[in-house]
């Protein structure tokens, strides 16, 4: 079976300090992945999505980037963090184009 | 741009009421309508999706009502109960492009 795997659960972290949020996905192959922001009254906001390795395509212009290293692994990345990246990441992966699977979240809190 | 406008952003429904959440689209080529459904700490899943071919799809208690040509679809929870409280997302997609709405907060009283 495929599970998605996002850490850390919860983070805190300075203004100006860097970020790094990996996510990996076990029992496919190839899949689409996603990353997703939550904050209090904007939903979900697509920040990246991937089709394949390398390939990044970023949909909100931010201090924030994406990599796909590995086939199954996405990683969400800032220089210098700002106060306006606090809210909730949340990690999915897709291999039917449209269900989205997505990760339990990390928590981020910038101070 | 909001993509997906979703409405009312709360909602509070007594049980065994009907709970209805309402969404409108502005692109044309979006060819799937999913909702989501998310508890608080956890990420959202999937609970019942449309295409636009189809005017209403039913699961359970669930039912999407979906109108094309106004480019709007809604959900309706049918009995709703202490249990159903939770987040719910309406989204759209084309290709490899999902795009949510803002999310309706759904409280359900016992």
């Amino acid at each position: 079976s495929q599970t998605i795997h996002q850490w850390p659960a919860t983070l805190v972290q300075p203004v100006g300090s860097p970020l790094s949020l990996e996510c990996t996905v076990e029992g496919t192959s190839n899949p689409n992945l996603y990353w997703y922001r939550q904050a209090a009254g904007r939903g979900l906001q697509l920040l990246f999505y991937s089709v394949g390795i390398g390939q990044i395509s970023s949909e909100v212009p931010q201090n924030l980037s994406a990599s796909r290293p590995q086939d199954r692994q996405f990683i969400l990345s800032s220089k210098k963090l700002l106060l306006s990246d606090s809210g909730f990441y949340l990690c999915a992966w897709s291999a039917i184009k449209e269900k989205l699977f997505f990760g339990s979240g990390t928590q981020l809190s910038v101070l | 741009q909001q993509q997906v406008k979703q409405s009312p952003q709360s909602l509070i429904v007594q049980k065994g009421g009907i709970s209805i959440i309402n969404c409108a689209y502005e692109n044309t080529a979006f060819d799937y309508f999913p909702w989501y459904q998310q508890f608080p700490g956890k990420g959202p899943a999937l609970l019942i999706a449309i295409r636009p071919d189809v005017s209403e799809k039913k699961e359970g208690r669930f039912t999407i009502s979906f109108n094309k040509s106004a480019k709007q679809f809604s959900l309706h929870i049918m009995d709703s109960q202490p249990g159903d409280s939770a987040t719910y997302f309406c989204a759209a997609s084309k290709d490899d492009k999902i795009i949510f709405g803002k999310g309706t907060r759904l409280h359900i009283l016992p």
